[in-house]
C-alpha cells in the first residue's frame, strides 16, 4: 500500500506572503490530519477533516485554513505568513478502522 | 484539557544496553488511546504502538515493550539490548476517543535517544 505523500519536502516563503501545502492520503483513509511541529517541539494538532468536512480544530488563528479532496487528498494554506509559522508541517491519514495514523515526512517551511 | 509529559530531553546509552523512556498523561476522558511514535532524522513518525484506556496489558514486540499504568497515568516504553538503528526522537501520544476512532493526537515535547556503538 501507497504511504502518505506530501509535497513539497521544503519551501522558503517570505513573511506576508501565503502558502499551500499538499498531502495525498494513504490509500483508503477518509480522514486527514495537520499537525505543525516546531524545532524541538512535539507536534501540535491544527485541524482535521473527515469526508470534506473539517471535524476538529486545534488552537491555530483561521489564517490556516484546509481542504479535503473526494479522492482525500489534502491540502493545508496559511495566510499572511508570520516568522514563528517556521516549521515542519506533517500530514496524518487514518480510516475508522486503522489502527493508528500513518504520517508522511513533512514539509519544512522556512520563513524568512 | 489533555497533556502529556515526557520529562527525559535526551538519553545517550552504549549499544546492548536497556534503556526506558518515561510518558505520564492528564486527561479527564475516562475513554482515550495512548501511542508511541518514533521518529528518525527524516522526519516522518513511525507508528510503533496504540493502547486502549481500558486494556492495562503490558505488550511486548520484538525488544520493545510497553508499561501502562492507570493508577499512575503512566506508559512508559522499554527498548531491550538498544542497537545505534534506535537512535531517533520518541513521542508519547494521547488522543481522545470519537466513535471508536482516534482523534487529535497531544505529543509530549519528545525524548531524543542516542544509542553509541
Amino acid at each position: 500500500e501507497t504511504g502518505v505523500t506530501q509535497s513539497p519536502t521544503h519551501l522558503i516563503k517570505t513573511r506576508g506572503q501565503q502558502v499551500t501545502l499538499r498531502c495525498s492520503s494513504q490509500s483508503g483513509h477518509n480522514t486527514v490530519s495537520w499537525y505543525q511541529q516546531a524545532l524541538g517541539q512535539g507536534p501540535q494538532f491544527i485541524f482535521q477533516y473527515y469526508r470534506e468536512e473539517e471535524n476538529g480544530r486545534g488552537n491555530f488563528p483561521p489564517r490556516f485554513s484546509g481542504l479535503q479532496f473526494p479522492n482525500y487528498s489534502s491540502e493545508l494554506n496559511v495566510n499572511a505568513l508570520e516568522l514563528d509559522d517556521s516549521a515542519l508541517y506533517l500530514c496524518a491519514s487514518s480510516s475508522p478502522q486503522r489502527y493508528g495514523y500513518t504520517f508522511g515526512s513533512g514539509t519544512r517551511l522556512t520563513v524568512v | 484539557a489533555q497533556k502529556v509529559t515526557q520529562a527525559q530531553t535526551e538519553i545517550s546509552v552504549v549499544e546492548k544496553e536497556d534503556v526506558t523512556l518515561d510518558c505520564v498523561y492528564e486527561t479527564r476522558d475516562t475513554t482515550y488511546y495512548l501511542f508511541w511514535y518514533k521518529q528518525p532524522p527524516s522526519g516522518e513518525l513511525v507508528f510503533l504502538i496504540r493502547r486502549n484506556s481500558f486494556d492495562e496489558q503490558n505488550e511486548i514486540s520484538g525488544r520493545y515493550s510497553w508499561n501502562f499504568q492507570k493508577s499512575t497515568s503512566s506508559f512508559n516504553f522499554t527498548i531491550t539490548a538498544s542497537q545505534v538503528v534506535d537512535s531517533a526522537v520518541y513521542f508519547c501520544a494521547l488522543s481522545e476517543a470519537r466513535g471508536g476512532s482516534n482523534y487529535k493526537l497531544t505529543f509530549g515535547k519528545g525524548t531524543l535517544l542516542t544509542v553509541n556503538p
